[in-house]
């Protein structure tokens, strides 16, 4: 079973700064099957990112995938008020598709 | 538009049992593998089952084996979890998701909440 580390636990920004969210796998992660999720409070989790760099549909451009082998990154390049949320990666080229425990990104 | 509505939570007792229900439309149901995922309150999220769109095939979690069904009805377009010997630990939030081969989990459902508590 492959084991997903995220970190920071929370990043505390401001609007308009940059977030960088790590993910580091305990083993190599094909690239094609590695996936950023957003979470609300109360809602679903939302996909961002696949195949570890390609934007969903109707993701905005702020948001940005990054890495490969076992180092992947998030990178949100200007932090709008609605950006702050929980983000989980995932690898989900085969079961099970595990997540990593998430970064909370607060308002400072 | 793919939709995807998970019915039959509630609240359940210790050693119960519970169905959970997943109606999907919006495409073709039988062409995609659909799992279930679930998220304890304030914590992260967890897959936990999967099955292949003929049904033939299907994975657990080591912490649902044993106890956990997961099945479809591909005529009904709608995807099951049957839980049993329900355990305090269980209490989360399930979600119905939609695996597609080269972007994971675009489709989500609402989820339904399970509390299994006396």
């Amino acid at each position: 079973e492959i084991v997903l580390t995220q970190s920071p636990g929370t990043l505390s920004l401001s609007p308009g700064e940059r977030a960088t969210l790590s993910c580091r796998a305990s083993q190599s992660v094909s690239s094609s099957y590695l996936a950023w999720y957003q979470q609300k409070p109360g809602q679903a989790p939302r996909l961002l990112i696949y195949g570890a760099s390609s934007r969903a549909t109707g993701i905005p451009d702020r948001f940005s995938g990054s890495g490969s082998g076992t180092d992947f990154t998030l990178t949100i390049s200007g932090l709008e008020p609605e950006d702050f949320a929980v983000y989980f990666c995932q690898h989900y080229g085969s079961s099970p598709r595990t997540f990593g425990q998430g970064t909370k990104v607060e308002i400072k | 538009e793919v939709q995807l509505l998970e019915s039959g939570g509630g609240l359940v007792q210790p050693g119960g049992s519970l169905r959970l229900s997943c109606s999907a439309s919006g495409f073709t149901f039988s062409n995609y593998a659909m799992h279930w995922v679930r998220q304890a309150p304030g914590k992260g999220l967890e897959h936990v089952s999967a099955i292949t769109g003929s049904g033939g095939s299907t994975y657990y979690a080591d912490s649902v084996k044993g106890r956990f069904t997961i099945s479809r009805d591909n005529s009904k377009n709608t995807l099951y979890f049957q839980m049993s010997s329900l355990k305090a630990e269980d209490t989360a939030v399930y979600y119905c998701v939609r695996l597609d081969t080269l972007t994971g989990y675009l489709y989500w459902g609402q989820g339904t909440l399970v509390t299994v508590s006396s």
